[in-house]
């Protein structure tokens, strides 16, 4: 069964990084996009960007560029969200979740969510 | 503010039905297909309906979209208390070039 198994809960400082892991089974994982999805407390879901995994090209949402990078490794069908200088209200929930297509929001299957901390 | 508009509440009373609007533009759900989620508290986000209409293997018939021209709908009939929950909708946006969200619409049964 199709399964995104992402890393555990990270408490950082501000101006930190954090790399959040996405570990994808069942499925072929380069078949398929995989994007990144935030949610801070209480708020509903914005979209960070995605991974094209077989290509590595990626799309990140305007209010990201310069500060996320993702990446994959295939041979451990995993994906890899790195946020930098964080600030505390980069505090939320990540999620993948997996994609089809180029004009598409994610799809059918999501990881249970990486809580990110960030406070002094 | 997010690209897509939706209320931010409905309600309903069991076996009513429902309906939440999704309002966007030409860029994004003019050209694109509608992706819905609904999120229960404390969970993953889970697609709801695909495609603007097409329901994933088992999501309840009562569950169903719609789209035309540059707004969405999702309707839920047979409202029953489990139904209550966030709920989301989400299209490819050509000119940003990004996955634009609504807001999300807080849905309680009363």
């Amino acid at each position: 069964q199709v399964q995104l198994v992402q890393s555990g809960a990270e408490v950082k400082k501000p101006g930190a990084s954090v790399k959040v892991s996405c570990k994808a089974s069942g499925y072929t994982f380069t078949g398929y996009y995989m994007h990144w999805v935030r949610q801070a407390p209480g708020q509903g879901l914005e979209w960070m960007g995605r991974i094209n995994p077989n290509s590595g090209g990626t799309n990140y949402a305007q209010k990201f560029q310069g500060r996320v990078t993702m990446t994959r490794d295939t041979s451990i069908s995993t994906a890899y969200m790195e946020l930098s200088r964080l600030r505390s209200d980069d505090t939320a929930v990540y999620y993948c979740a997996r994609g089809i297509g180029y004009g598409d929001s994610p799809r059918d299957y999501w990881g249970q969510g990486t809580l990110v901390t960030v406070s002094s | 503010q997010s690209v897509l508009t939706q209320p931010p509440s409905a309600s309903g009373t069991p076996g009513q039905r429902v309906t939440i609007s999704c309002s966007g533009s030409s860029s994004n759900i003019g050209s694109n297909t509608v992706n819905w989620y609904q999120q229960l508290p404390g969970t993953a986000p889970k697609l709801l309906i695909y495609s603007n209409n097409q329901r994933p293997s088992g999501v309840p018939d009562r569950f169903s979209g719609s789209k035309s021209g540059t707004s969405a709908s999702l309707a839920i009939s047979g409202l029953q208390s489990e139904d209550e929950a966030d709920y989301y909708c989400a299209a490819w946006d050509d000119s940003l070039k990004e996955v634009v969200f609504g807001g999300g619409t807080k849905l309680t049964v009363l």
